[in-house]
């Protein structure tokens, strides 16, 4: 089975501070997504990778940076953590970008 | 504007009622895929569909792709209170991959 592992389930930051969420996949997938859940606005897309130290922007890149330095490891990066991004954040890898096996979700709470 | 569209956005019956849920779009897709998401946990991947007019058969939950691969329905038979959870489709109609709001159900004991 595919394992997507995400560091953190639960997170409390302050206004900012720089905070690292870290994703991990055991299934050697070319793909990875880093997503933001909102009540109301489902999954958007903040940053993509199709290969090492390859990035392309989502949908609502602003705010974050993303880094993949090896290929089973995709970090999102909150330089300068604020408020409105208080949200569950989920990685997501894939082989072929359509049948995307998710992390848990990391519940990020800035206060 | 999603690009797609699901409905209905919350849905609540009782344990052996059965349910429809929509997926829509004005885009083609060369395919769908429809995930389930409980609470807490992140979404897993249930079924994909690639043929305009397929149907897929998962035990009580049928999904079918439409003719013009531009929209999609699950439907379920006699729910269960383990079928509560999030549904969302999802597909690329070209790079990039993109996610319904998704159906909220809840099947009340």
């Amino acid at each position: 089975d595919v394992k997507v592992t995400q560091s953190s389930r639960y997170l409390v930051k302050r206004t900012g501070e720089k905070v690292f969420l870290e994703c991990v996949q055991d299934m050697d997938h070319e793909n990875m997504f880093w997503y933001r859940q909102d009540p109301g606005l489902g999954l958007r897309l903040i940053y993509f990778s199709y290969d090492v130290k390859m990035k392309e922007k989502g949908d609502i890149p602003e705010g974050y940076s993303v880094s993949r330095e090896k290929k089973e490891r995709f970090s999102l990066i909150l330089e300068s953590a604020s408020t409105n991004q208080t949200s569950m954040y989920l990685c997501a890898s894939s082989r072929d970008h359509l049948n995307q096996y998710f992390g848990a979700g990391t519940r990020l709470s800035v206060l | 504007t999603q690009l797609l569209e699901q409905s209905p956005q919350f849905l609540s019956i009782q344990e052996g009622e059965n349910l429809t849920v929509y997926c829509n779009s004005s885009s083609v897709f060369s395919s769908l895929q429809w995930y389930r998401q409980e609470p807490g946990e992140g979404p897993v991947l249930l079924v994909t569909v690639v043929t305009g007019g397929e149907v897929k058969k998962l035990k009580r939950l049928t999904f079918q792709f439409g003719d013009a691969r531009k929209d999609s329905s699950l439907h379920i038979t006699a729910a269960q209170p383990g079928d509560t959870g999030l549904y969302l489709c999802a597909g690329a109609p070209g790079n990039q991959f993109y996610f319904g709001t998704g159906t909220s159900l809840t099947v009340i004991p």
